[in-house]
């Protein structure tokens, strides 16, 4: 099972800033099929990334995702009031299909 | 619009059963791969089942295996989660999912969710 460890646990930040969130792998995804989530408190989560670095749709153009291999990163350009959410990376290229742990963007 | 609404949660005491069932609108649900996530209270994502589109094979977490099956009904637009042996720790909001099909691999990201429902298992 591949293990997916997100860094920080916790992001504070004030709107207008930018956010850099990790997502570490403990084995290489295959065909960098990673994605990413926004989870709002008492909502179901959000498809933002897939393959690593491709929005879905819908999805602003501040999100973006890069990465490969066993390093990943989700970066929100600019924060505005609705980003302050919890965000999990998932891996989809191996069974069974694993979430990391989740980073919480919070307001300052 | 893309719906799935997911119903049949609820308490349940240790070693009991219950279904989960996810009504589909809004797309060809017969086309499409489908899962089931849960989530404890509290705590994070955690994938529990698939099921491919004619509903002819699925996989588990192995923290399920052997106690939850997943089906569906494609003429009724609806997907099922049966769970046995029910534990303290299968207590989360269960959502259903649908695949993101954005090529022909066979591996997809979750798109659509319900919105959950909560199973809590307690004596």
């Amino acid at each position: 099972e591949i293990v997916l460890t997100q860094s920080p646990g916790t992001l504070s930040l004030s709107p207008g800033e930018r956010a850099s969130l990790s997502c570490r792998a403990s084995q290489s995804v295959n065909s960098n099929y990673l994605a990413w989530y926004q989870q709002k408190p008492g909502q179901a989560p959000r498809l933002l990334i897939f393959a690593a670095s491709s929005r879905a749709t819908g999805i602003p153009d501040r999100f973006s995702g890069s990465g490969s291999g066993t390093d990943f990163t989700l970066t929100i350009s600019r924060l505005e009031p609705e980003d302050f959410a919890v965000y999990y990376c998932q891996q989809y290229g191996n069974s069974p299909r694993t979430f990391g742990q989740g980073t919480k963007v919070e307001i300052k | 619009e893309v719906q799935l609404v997911e119903s049949g949660g609820g308490l349940v005491q240790p070693g009991g059963s219950l279904r989960l069932s996810c009504a589909a609108s809004g797309f060809t649900f017969s086309h499409y791969w489908m899962y089931w996530v849960r989530q404890a209270p509290g705590k994070g994502l955690v994938w529990v089942s698939r099921i491919n589109s004619d509903g002819t094979d699925s996989t588990y977490a192995d923290s399920v295996k052997g106690r939850f099956t997943i089906s569906r009904d494609n003429a009724k637009n609806t997907l099922y989660l049966q769970m046995n042996s029910l534990r303290a720790e299968d207590t989360a909001v269960y959502y259903c999912t649908r695949a993101y099909y954005y090529d022909s691999s066979a591996h997809w990201p979750f798109d659509s969710w319900g919105q959950g429902i909560l199973v809590t298992v307690s004596s």
